[in-house]
């Protein structure tokens, strides 16, 4: 079945760092590739998304490019805040049955941003 | 704001006991879709339904079911609870289900069982 791998944390970086979560997958066919972000006390909110290989999703400094060869979808920003603290799931949109789509999410990255 | 809604934010229960989630999709949104997120499973589907049919089944239980009404908000039916079953539970919707539309989230359903 469809599967989610993303780095275990905690990540712990200062504020302005460099942030790279990695995250790969498996999956049959041709997978949508999402990161979602959980700030604490909250629901997931789409972060970014990537429909086919080579796009490239961006939001908020926030990117990750959809990387067929390697089956990986990691997310990158080069200037990280300490709002930016929470945890960041990768997933990816797989067939659930027929025609309908189910999204598997990998176990989530706890990031935290001293200042 | 997703424009998901979830009711309530919280429930506390004994083992034994049923109870009810609710989730009200986006305006527009038909399919409707259920997760449970624990720390020991993490994030998992549980069921899908599309303008009020089910469309597919995740690692739902038996002891859960759902439904999807008329006015397209949905219903999670959790009974014979366990302590197990403790967990926080994610609505999401999306405009038609197809796979690259995104599913937005609501804030969950806190359910502790005691």
């Amino acid at each position: 079945g469809d599967s989610v791998t993303q780095m275990e944390g905690p990540v712990t970086l200062s504020e302005e760092a460099f942030l790279t979560i990695n995250c790969t997958y498996t999956a049959t066919g041709y997978p949508s590739l999402f990161w979602y972000v959980q700030y604490p006390g909250e629901g997931l909110q789409l972060l970014l998304k990537a429909t086919k290989a080579d796009d490239k999703g961006s939001n908020k400094g926030f990117e990750a490019t959809y990387r067929k060869e390697t089956t990986s979808f990691h997310l990158e920003k080069g200037s990280v805040q300490v709002s930016d603290s929470a945890v960041y799931f990768c997933a990816l949109t797989g067939r659930s049955g027929g025609s309908n789509y189910k999204l598997t999410f990998g176990k989530g990255t706890l990031l935290t941003v001293n200042p | 704001d997703s424009g998901v809604t979830q009711t309530p934010k919280h429930l506390i229960t004994a083992t034994g006991q049923r109870v009810t989630l609710r989730c009200s999709p986006r305006s527009g949104d038909l399919s409707v879709y259920w997760y449970q997120q624990s720390l020991d499973q993490g994030l998992q589907f549980l069921i899908q339904y599309y303008n009020g049919e089910e469309r597919a089944k995740g690692n739902i239980l038996e002891r859960f079911s759902a439904q999807q009404f008329p006015d397209l908000h949905s219903e999670l039916n959790l009974s014979s609870l366990e302590l197990g079953d403790s967990a926080l539970y994610f609505c999401a919707s999306s405009v038609d289900g197809l796979n690259n539309q995104p599913q937005h989230f609501g804030d969950g359903t806190r359910l502790s069982i005691l």
